[in-house]
């Protein structure tokens, strides 16, 4: 069974702040891997889409890597702004079926002015 | 449309009746899915359609649940019987193919609270 887990569960950091979230998977068998941002109250905003057989995405100050290998996948949010405060979900493809997405359970992402 | 549109946003019911949340996908997308968030929590899969058919409900917690896509397009979750554990956000994604090929469109939820 495919688990995912998100470390660290929160952070706090300065504005300005270069910052890595850290994902890992269990089974390397997966189809892709997409980050998203949660804001309070709301719905799933994807961010990036890793396939894989890809390496890395880069959107904006935004840059995702994926070592399927080893089942681990890096966020890194460089300059980082207030407005990025919010949780930040990784989730994992399967293979074979659905395609349903395994979330983990996402890190919450402070940053201060 | 342009994007998932869930409705409604919010729904309390009292326990033991009855609720309907609708699901809205992108035009176009053939894939559908329902996922649930409890609080703290990631989402957790509940049902898959490809087209018209449930390939996938394997996520179902039990036979109180239960979601329909007739034509293809807009799909209804149902819960019979609601107990306080149902309370949660319901979300809905749909994607161009189910392929694995194309990221998902997630809608903004229908936040449940069985009272």
């Amino acid at each position: 069974k495919q688990e995912v887990t998100q470390i660290p569960a929160a952070l706090s950091v300065p504005e300005g702040e270069n910052l890595v979230l850290n994902c890992s998977f269990t089974d390397s068998a997966i189809y892709n891997l997409q980050w998203f941002r949660q804001d309070p109250g709301k719905g799933l905003t994807s961010l990036l889409l890793i396939q894989s057989s890809q390496r890395e995405q880069t959107s904006g100050r935004l840059n995702a890597s994926l070592d399927k290998s080893s089942g681990r996948s890096t966020l890194y949010i460089a300059a980082s702004q207030p407005g990025d405060s919010a949780t930040y979900l990784c989730a994992v493809s399967t293979q074979g079926g659905s395609e349903k997405l395994v979330f983990g359970k996402g890190t919450k992402l402070t940053v201060n002015p | 449309g342009a994007g998932v549109s869930q409705t409604p946003s919010n729904k309390v019911t009292e326990k033991g009746k009855y609720v309907e949340l609708r699901c809205d996908p992108i035009s176009g997308h053939t894939a559908l899915y329902w996922y649930r968030q409890s609080l703290g929590q990631g989402p957790e899969f509940l049902i898959y359609f490809q087209g018209t058919g449930a390939a996938d409900d394997s996520g179902l917690p039990n036979d109180r649940f239960f979601a329909v896509r007739p034509e293809g397009s807009v799909s209804t979750l149902k819960i019979q019987r609601t107990e306080r554990g149902d309370s949660a956000v319901y979300l809905c994604a749909s994607s161009l193919s189910g392929q694995g090929n194309y990221g998902y469109t997630f809608g903004s939820g229908t936040r449940l609270t069985v009272v």
